[in-house]
């Protein structure tokens, strides 16, 4: 799977947008791109994943670059409830019955300032 | 709301001894995936099923360490003896491939993580 590259940590004010980067330039033609969020001391919890288009859900929206060599998660308006780890996946898709197990690198600590 | 259970949520024990974890994934879901977080080595893969088979546990130490899927509804992590390096919280997650192919004829797969459980091996 490629390599991603994300800051360390991050800030941002109650009620803006939140704009996370992630880097992933080795990215292949049947990768997604996947992002995942850790809040303290629960489970990772999907948000939402792409392949080329921009995706958008009800938690978040992905943009991805046309050449898919980086991409941004951006929260619309972030809450206290946001602060987390946010880690950006880069994985193969598969092709039969199912995919392999997750690698987390070590993500972008978000803050979320009252 | 469907989830992923896991038990127990929390384990104390002495080293030497045997642990059993738990986890109860999404009913329907195809692939059970277990996965191990520490401060030092961050989320790590220890080992995944998918249709109850075993499909990689290379993650995981082979001498202590032990999954099965019993039945479809019930995944199983096991360490004996436990040791203190073991001390982790130990997460459970399900899956089930999304719909549609992208590119290349894929698609992409979404897990739901359980709360973990919180392992402290004295």
């Amino acid at each position: 799977d490629a390599k991603t590259t994300q800051p360390p940590s991050m800030d941002c004010a109650e009620g803006r947008a939140a704009n996370l980067p992630c880097n992933h330039s080795t990215i292949s033609g049947n990768e997604y791109v996947y992002w995942y969020r850790q809040i303290h001391s629960q489970g990772p919890q999907y948000i939402i994943h792409g392949l080329k288009n921009n995706e958008t859900n009800e938690m978040a929206s992905l943009i991805i670059t046309e050449d898919r060599k980086s991409s941004t998660l951006i929260l619309p308006h972030a809450t206290l409830r946001d602060t987390a780890v946010y880690y950006c996946i880069v994985r193969v898709g598969y092709s039969g019955g199912g995919a392999d197990g997750l690698t987390f690198g070590k993500g972008t600590h978000l803050i979320i300032q009252p | 709301d469907a989830r992923v259970t896991q038990t127990p949520r929390h384990k104390v024990t002495e080293m030497g001894q045997e642990v059993t974890m738990r986890c109860q994934p999404i009913l329907g879901h195809n692939t059970v995936f277990w996965y191990r977080q520490t401060m030092m080595q961050g989320l790590e893969l220890l080992a995944y099923f998918r249709n109850r088979a075993p499909l990689d546990d290379s993650g995981m130490p082979k001498d202590r360490f032990s999954a099965e899927m019993p039945d479809a509804t019930l995944a199983t992590l096991k360490i004996q003896p436990s040791e203190p390096r073991d001390s982790a919280v130990y997460f459970c997650a399900s899956g089930l491939g999304d719909r549609g192919l992208g590119l290349a004829g894929t698609r992409g797969e979404t897990q739901y993580f359980g709360p973990g459980t919180r392992l402290l091996v004295l």
